[in-house]
């Protein structure tokens, strides 16, 4: 079976631009959920998708959206660049159809992006 | 709020040292327990796992148990090799009966084997 694939790996956007990062969830799964890892904050969680709806959400600004499609391809856009976004952004698929507490994420090898 | 405190490191151990790596943990609610390593370049695998209290999670030589009353989930290796080298995270994630939680990680620990 496929493993998480996301695309592109790596990004070089400069400031105020917006960009789009794509994320293939292993086949079956339909929870998509996306982290932002930088050396100073860590791994800190975006969002989670199921079924093209946001579940959960975690604290970062309007800026960073995000969407699932009904083949749970998701998406996550950053508008309005700002220098501190630049990391690696982490796409993590699940079969969890509910939040339980066991919450099992397989993870892709991330987008690189640069801001400049 | 939910927190996970490990140690950052570097830790430098030579090969078939025993490794520990502690990890603390906060929750509001009784979470699931998780041990991620990053090989350099590459995303998130998950090591091992435990559910509930006293709970031994295992995997290719890893250890760790869930430690309700001092809130800890160590992970421990009796001999690490040269190909453990990696970044290690310790994670929680709590049953909230809604949507699936994020999990909570620490600030990771990078962990170096010298031959």
């Amino acid at each position: 079976k496929a493993g998480v694939t996301q695309t592109p790996r790596y990004l070089i956007k400069t400031r105020g631009q917006q960009v789009t990062l794509s994320c293939s969830p292993i086949s079956g799964h339909r929870s998509v959920s996306w982290y932002q890892q930088t050396p100073g904050q860590g791994l800190q969680f975006l969002f989670e998708y199921f079924s093209e709806t946001q579940r959960n959400k975690g604290n970062f600004p309007g800026r960073f959206s995000g969407r699932q499609f009904s083949n749970s391809r998701s998406e996550m856009n950053v508008s309005t660049l700002e220098l501190g976004d630049s990391a690696l952004y982490l796409c993590a698929s699940s079969t969890a159809a509910r939040g339980g507490a066991y919450n099992e994420q397989f993870f892709g090898p991330g987008t690189r992006l640069t801001v400049l | 709020g939910n927190s996970v405190t490990q140690m950052e490191g570097p830790v430098t151990l030579s090969e078939e040292a025993f490794l520990t790596i502690n990890c603390t943990y906060t929750a509001t609610g009784y979470p699931s327990l998780f041990w991620y390593v990053q090989y350099p370049g590459e995303g998130l695998q998950l090591l091992l796992k435990a559910t509930k209290a006293d709970d031994k999670g295992s995997n290719k030589g890893f250890e760790a148990t869930y430690r309700k009353e001092t809130t800890s989930f160590h992970l421990e290796k009796g001999s690490v090799q040269v190909s453990d080298s990696a970044v290690y995270f310790c994670a929680l994630s709590i049953s909230s009966g809604g949507g699936a939680d994020g999990l909570t990680f620490g600030k990771g620990t990078h962990l170096i084997i010298q031959p």
